[in-house]
């Protein structure tokens, strides 16, 4: 079945560490995102990537870094920089970078809880 | 700039009666619309998408939804409520003469009782 995993479901990160969480996708998109979800805020943008070997901030990038060095996979590192890295990670893809054509829509991932210890 | 209002955080409803979630929307440009749906611990599933064709959209497991420009309102309806529809949803506009960033709505937390 296509689709896009996460993983794992439940991260813990002690203060101070480094944490990669995992985006795969099999869909053949060509965008990738990674949002991060608060209660009562909705979805804020990380960052984004609209082709392999490229990518932007988006609005809540720091203290996370990403790569796209395959179609398939954008993972995210959130850094010891990011000082309230508790939330819960979803990342999404679509077939191309303008989601207001009417023939894409995002497709999201299950999520990934991240909890600080 | 646009943004996106959902005007109620919560809203509790009783099985078989209808559901009006509500969503105000602004836009220097024409916008694309949606509705998703989250499950608690879940990713989000698209419901319905409005992209400038007819106003009336209908999605998945009985849900519609109406764009009114005049209103800049895209409210989501369903004429009965059902247990598993008990969920957040979210309102989400883009723009579509730019790359579509989108933008979310806080979400409405929906509650249905028996």
């Amino acid at each position: 079945d296509g689709g896009i995993t996460q993983s794992p479901k439940y991260l813990f990160r002690k203060e101070g560490q480094n944490v990669t969480l995992s985006c795969e996708q099999n869909l053949n998109h060509d965008a990738m995102y990674w949002y991060r979800q608060d209660p009562g805020q909705g979805l804020r943008l990380i960052y984004y990537s609209q082709i392999v070997n490229d990518f932007q901030k988006g609005d809540i990038a720091e203290g996370y870094s990403v790569s796209r060095e395959k179609k398939e996979s954008f993972p995210l590192t959130v850094t010891s920089a990011q000082k309230n890295p508790t939330a819960f990670y979803l990342c999404a893809s679509s077939i191309d970078n303008w989601f207001g054509t009417g023939n894409t829509e995002a497709f999201f991932g299950q999520g990934t809880r991240l909890t600080v210890v | 700039a646009q943004s996106v209002t959902q005007l109620d955080s919560h809203v509790s409803v009783s099985e078989g009666t209808p559901v009006l979630l509500r969503c105000n929307y602004s836009s220097s440009y024409s916008p694309s619309l949606f509705w998703y749906v989250q499950h608690p611990n879940k990713g989000l599933q698209l419901l319905l998408k409005y992209t400038s064709a007819a106003t009336l959209v209908k999605g998945i497991n009985g849900f519609e939804a109406e764009f009114k420009k005049s209103e800049t309102s895209f409210h989501l309806t369903k004429p009965s409520a059902h247990m598993s529809d008990a969920a957040e949803y979210f309102c989400v506009v883009t723009l579509t003469d730019s790359w579509g960033k989108l933008q979310f709505g806080a979400g409405t937390q929906v509650v249905v009782t028996p």
